[in-house]
């Protein structure tokens, strides 16, 4: 069974806090994706990698930055925790190529911060 | 800058009929499109996909119809039943040199009554 593991599924950091949030998958996947869930914003894409120590912007990277040292962990930091980075933070995984089994992402279960 | 748009917010449905969900794109150079269904605490999970090459795709109750000159596809649910009640994200993929980003849209909460 393909899995993709968020480290936690709620968090309650300070406001100026730095914060890592934690991705595990299991399928050898290159592509690895963090997006933050909001009500009426739907899934807004933060930062992607494709490769071990490489990563792109996604549509809103400020205030965010990312880690893949090893292929199987993606993890997103927040430098400074502010209130408006209170969200449902989500982690996926993607293979490369177009073949059946990789036009697919995988997520995890999210993760629920909250800053206060 | 929304490259993928999902305009309803919210559908609803009579058990047994058909639920249509629709989702519009701006760029042409998405290679594929998927859909997603997710409930409240949970990941999203995947349901069907669609390449580009394609107009048509068919898996059990779920169709994806893919119309490029419109840029609009849409995911049709026959018969609905009332574990389909959840939000649907449509998705749409895009190579970048060695990179492949995956764009979602707002999302459509879909509810169906009994």
């Amino acid at each position: 069974d393909v899995k993709v593991t968020q480290s936690s599924r709620y968090l309650v950091k300070r406001t100026g806090e730095k914060v890592f949030l934690e991705c595990v998958q299991d399928m050898d996947h290159e592509n690895m994706f963090w997006y933050r869930q909001d009500p009426g914003l739907g899934l807004r894409l933060i930062y992607f990698s494709y490769d071990v120590k490489m990563k792109e912007k996604g549509d809103i990277p400020e205030g965010y930055s990312v880690s893949r040292e090893k292929k199987e962990r993606f993890s997103l930091i927040l430098e400074s925790a502010s209130t408006n980075q209170t969200s449902m933070y989500l982690c996926a995984s993607r293979g490369a190529g177009t073949g059946v089994g990789n036009t697919e992402a995988f997520f995890g279960q999210g993760t629920r911060l909250t800053v206060v | 800058d929304q490259q993928v748009k999902q305009n309803s917010p919210s559908l609803s449905v009579q058990e047994g009929r058909i639920s249509i969900l629709n989702c519009d794109y701006t760029n042409s150079m998405f290679d594929y499109f998927l859909w997603y269904k997710k409930y409240p605490a949970e990941g999203p999970t995947f349901l069907i996909s669609i390449s580009s090459i394609k107009d048509k795709n068919e898996d059990g109750r779920f169709t994806v119809f893919l119309n490029k000159s419109a840029k609009h596809l849409s995911l049709h649910i026959v018969p609905s039943q009332p574990g389909d009640s959840a939000v649907y994200f449509c998705a749409a993929s895009l190579r970048i040199q060695g990179a492949q980003k995956l764009v979602f849209g707002q999302g459509t909460r879909l509810t169906i009554n009994p």
